[in-house]
């Protein structure tokens, strides 16, 4: 159980375009997810905290218009690069606590490449 | 959350136990280790958690010293799928919003 997906796994875009990128909790209900970035021989970077049915919470020096999160149900949380620049290129990591639980599960992650 | 270090990476052979290393000097009363791996271009995968005890599971044995200062992971068995880097965090595991805060972790590689 505690199954985090994200699609797509793979992404390219055009410099100025927004993209979209979906995490889902399958098998679990989960009131807070988070979402990383990586970028290549680093750590992971936490951007947000999405708590469903309000707005998310981004850490500092994220853009939140840059970087829209949608969190609107138990088992979805939605990233939306908007106007993406090639320096967004990145690999985006979501994470899911199930309700209930602290403990964490985080998704195969969404590689996006701006051209 | 409590500053965790650990060494750049390491090598391990094929078959042997791998005993990764983490320092938490820090660490609260109310923290437990937790220990995530990540395999190239995959998402961080869960491995073992613990307060003061020592625990063991399918995947790997956590020691924790007395004074709770350091820990040490070990994979008893290591394959060449255990090839990843190896974050050990420490935070306080209570229900609500519990953000993990990820360190530079090692770096392991398992050697034929």
């Amino acid at each position: 159980g505690a199954v985090v997906s994200q699609h797509p796994s793979r992404v390219i875009c055009k410099s100025g375009t927004s993209v979209k990128i979906e995490c889902r909790s399958l098998d679990f209900q989960a009131t807070t997810m988070f979402w990383y970035r990586q970028f290549p021989k680093q750590s992971l970077m936490l951007m947000a905290t999405s708590n469903e049915g309000s707005k998310a919470t981004y850490e500092q020096g994220v853009e939140k218009d840059k970087f829209l999160i949608n969190h609107a149900s138990l088992t979805l949380s939605t990233l939306t690069v908007t106007s993406a620049h090639p320096e967004d290129s990145s690999f985006y990591i979501c994470s899911a606590i199930r309700t209930g639980s602290p403990e964490q599960y985080f998704g195969p992650g969404t590689r996006l490449t701006v051209t | 959350d409590a500053k965790t270090t650990q060494p750049t990476s390491m090598d391990c052979a094929e078959g042997r136990a791998a005993n990764l290393p983490c320092n938490h000097s820090t660490i609260s009363g109310n923290e437990y280790v937790y220990w995530y791996r990540q395999i190239h271009s995959q998402g961080p995968q869960y491995i073992i958690h613990g307060l003061k005890n020592n625990e063991t599971n399918e995947m790997a044995s956590l020691i924790i010293t007395e004074d709770r200062k350091s820990s040490t992971l070990i994979l008893p068995h290591a394959t060449l799928r255990d090839t990843a880097v190896y974050y050990c965090i420490v935070r306080v595991a209570q229900l609500g919003a519990q953000k993990l805060v990820f360190g530079q972790g090692t770096r392991l590689t398992i050697n034929p």
